[in-house]
């Protein structure tokens, strides 16, 4: 069984940067793109970028290109996104989530971002 | 980029009734894929290119569509089906999300 497991809630200041983890069990993660989606109820779903583990290239949503950086630790089957210089506009909640062709099968539990001084 | 509208936001059906949710793409799109999400829970992979039910769906739920047009439809409306419902496409970069549906118990 996929299980994608994120790290705790997390508060920040604003300016400040945050790194969230996405450990990942029932599979390896370098047979699978694992993706980043962002979460606010006044805007849905948006897409990040995604993370090839086995040879760690990325691809991110223009929007997130500076904001957003995907990592992974292949010996420990996590994940990792890292998220820069943030804003009350970061305060969310960001899933990973496997890739499976073009749709995602798997999720993790969703880490809530508070940005706030 | 692609796009969803989902309609209606909101909508309430009684047990046993018919629901049809839709999905317009602003660009034609080979494929959707549906997510359902409970309250207070992460998404789940619900309806996968187009009418594919993932698996533990029951089999009242179908999806259809093609082009800009999609749906999702549930057959007999059931208690747990009371969740909010995603679109999303695929096809053309980047992934885009619909705004969703809240599907409500009467």
């Amino acid at each position: 069984e996929v299980q994608l497991q994120q790290s705790g809630p997390e508060l920040r200041r604003p300016g400040s940067s945050v790194k969230l983890s996405c450990k990942a069990s029932g599979y390896s993660i370098t047979d699978y793109l694992m993706h980043w989606v962002k979460h606010r109820p006044e805007h849905g779903l948006e897409w990040i970028g995604w993370i090839d583990p086995e040879d760690g290239e990325t691809k991110y949503a223009q929007k997130f290109q500076s904001k957003a950086t995907l990592t992974a630790d292949t010996s420990s089957n996590t994940a990792y996104m890292q998220l820069s210089s943030l804003t009350s506009e970061d305060t969310a909640t960001y899933f990973c989530a496997r890739g499976a062709s073009y749709y995602y099968d798997g999720w993790g539990q969703g880490v809530m971002v508070t940005v706030s001084s | 980029e692609i796009v969803l509208t989902q309609s209606p936001t909101t909508m309430a059906a009684s047990p046993g009734e018919k629901v049809t949710l839709t999905c317009r793409a602003s660009s034609s799109v080979s494929y959707m894929h549906w997510y359902q999400q409970r309250s207070g829970a992460s998404p789940k992979l619900w309806i996968y290119e187009t009418s594919k039910l993932a698996s533990g769906v029951p089999n009242r739920f179908s999806g259809s569509g093609s082009g800009t047009s999609y749906s999702l439809t549930i057959n007999s409306m059931e208690t747990e089906d009371a969740a909010t419902y995603y679109c999303q496409q695929g096809s053309s970069y980047p992934p885009t999300f619909g705004g969703g549906t809240k599907l409500e118990l009467k």
